[in-house]
């Protein structure tokens, strides 16, 4: 069985770092390429980063230059470092498997928040 | 970016109505749409990719069309597990954008 657990969310100030991790089982994630999707309370989703199975990566336009993702294929593990944290990065954080055009597990969610 | 944009926002149906949900993409994204369910509190599911494949486990009730920049999701026969909020998503680009859904509500 496939399952995807995220976990490091929390209360962090403005400004401040935060790791998200991404535990995975049932499958190897040096197969897939994986991604981070987020939802702020009450939106839609939007898609954050993503690494590629030859290690590549991209972010979206609001987080490039401040997030970070990597992956420890011996930990079967995705993380998302998270620097420079400011009030409208508030949101939960899913990680994802990708497989073909889409993504086809996700894991429960992980909130974050950046507030004072 | 690609920007996707869904219609209507929400609707109202009631149990046993065919439901369909527009998704429209500001350039040809081929065949490259993803739907999505997503219940409250809950990860996103999916449903349908390539615009048209049905996902494994996913009931049949549930189809998808179009291809280029319009797109729809089709449920055949609305069952009350089904109420729920629906994305699409294109990953034609490598910078994936999602609708901003589409929320089915009980009649």
């Amino acid at each position: 069985e496939v399952l995807l657990v995220e976990s490091g969310g929390g209360l962090v100030q403005p400004g401040g770092s935060l790791r998200l991790s991404c535990a995975a089982s049932g499958f190897n994630i040096s197969n897939n390429y994986m991604s981070w999707v987020r939802q702020t309370p009450g939106k839609g989703l939007e898609w954050v980063s993503v690494i590629y199975t030859g290690g590549t990566t991209y972010y979206g336009d609001s987080v490039r230059g401040r997030f970070s993702i990597s992956r420890d294929n011996s930990k079967n593990t995705v993380y998302l470092q998270m620097g420079s944290l400011r009030a409208d990065d508030t949101a939960v954080y899913y990680c994802a498997r990708g497989q073909g055009p889409a993504f086809d597990y996700w894991g429960q969610g992980n909130l974050v928040t950046v507030s004072s | 970016d690609i920007q996707m944009t869904q219609s209507p926002s929400s609707l109202s149906a009631s149990v046993g109505d065919r439901v369909t949900i527009a998704c429209r993409a500001n350039q040809n994204i081929r065949n490259y749409l993803s739907w999505y369910q997503q219940k409250p509190g809950k990860a996103p599911k999916l449903l349908i990719f390539a615009a048209s494949s049905l996902q494994s486990g996913v009931p049949s009730r549930f189809s998808g069309s179009g291809s280029g920049t319009d797109f729809t999701l089709t449920i055949s026969s609305l069952q009350p597990e089904d109420f729920a909020t629906y994305y699409c998503q294109q990953s034609y680009s490598t910078f994936r954008t999602f609708g901003q859904g589409t929320k089915v509500e009980i009649k």
